[in-house]
């Protein structure tokens, strides 16, 4: 079945640390997204990317970070300048276009020990 | 600044009823929208859209309307299940593909 994969599905993270967060998909999308999301908030956009070798920062890039060297894959880094990094995070996907529908993985909870 | 909003932030409805959620946007250059459903600790996932040229499109026990005239976006679905119990919210497209999503509106279905 084609889909977007993240693990792990839980994460901890102690205080200076840097983790990383993966997002994989079998879609054969070119677009792909890191979203945010905290309890009673629409979902807030960290970083996006259009294309292979291209990302651009979203509304709350700061204390983040990505890559994306394959087109099936778009790693998120949060880093020790993240102060309050403590979120559900989910990667998204969509075919590349105006009107076209972002599909979710499963999302990774990150918490601070 | 312009936002996507929601009326009720819980729902709850009797198994068997029909459940209607509703979601208002204020950017009148918003010519996508999508509902999706959340459940517990999972993505979300893709229910409906609907592009603004239209005002109303059916899926499988679900229905979404469109009212650009006041601005106003709605889901409908019939028959409401235990299953259905989950998040749901609305995104809106305001151009290049830059969406922006709704809180949610919890729905809860009592057998």
């Amino acid at each position: 079945d084609g889909g977007i994969t993240q693990s792990p599905k839980y994460l901890f993270r102690k205080e200076g640390q840097n983790v990383t967060l993966s997002c994989e998909q079998n879609l054969n999308h070119d677009a792909m997204y890191w979203y945010r999301q905290d309890p009673g908030q629409g979902l807030r956009l960290i970083y996006y990317s259009q294309i292979v070798n291209d990302f651009q920062k979203g509304d709350i890039a700061e204390g983040y970070s990505v890559s994306r060297e394959k087109k099936e894959s778009f790693p998120l880094t949060v880093t020790s300048a993240q102060k309050n990094p403590t979120a559900f995070y989910l990667c998204a996907s969509s075919i590349q276009g105006l009107g076209q529908p972002q599909h979710f993985g499963d999302g990774t909870r990150l918490s601070i020990l | 600044g312009e936002s996507v909003g929601l009326h009720l932030p819980t729902l709850s409805v009797q198994e068997g009823d029909n459940s209607i959620i509703n979601c208002a946007y204020s950017n009148s250059a918003s010519d996508y929208f999508i509902w999706y459903k959340q459940e517990s600790g999972k993505g979300p996932q893709f229910i409906i859209d609907i592009r603004s040229n239209m005002d109303k499109r059916q899926g499988q026990r679900v229905t979404v309307l469109l009212n650009k005239t006041v601005k106003h976006l709605s889901l409908q679905i019939a028959a409401t299940q235990p299953g259905d119990s989950a998040v749901y919210f609305c995104a809106e497209n305001i151009g290049n593909n830059d969406m922006r999503f709704g809180a949610g509106t919890r729905l809860t279905v009592k057998p």
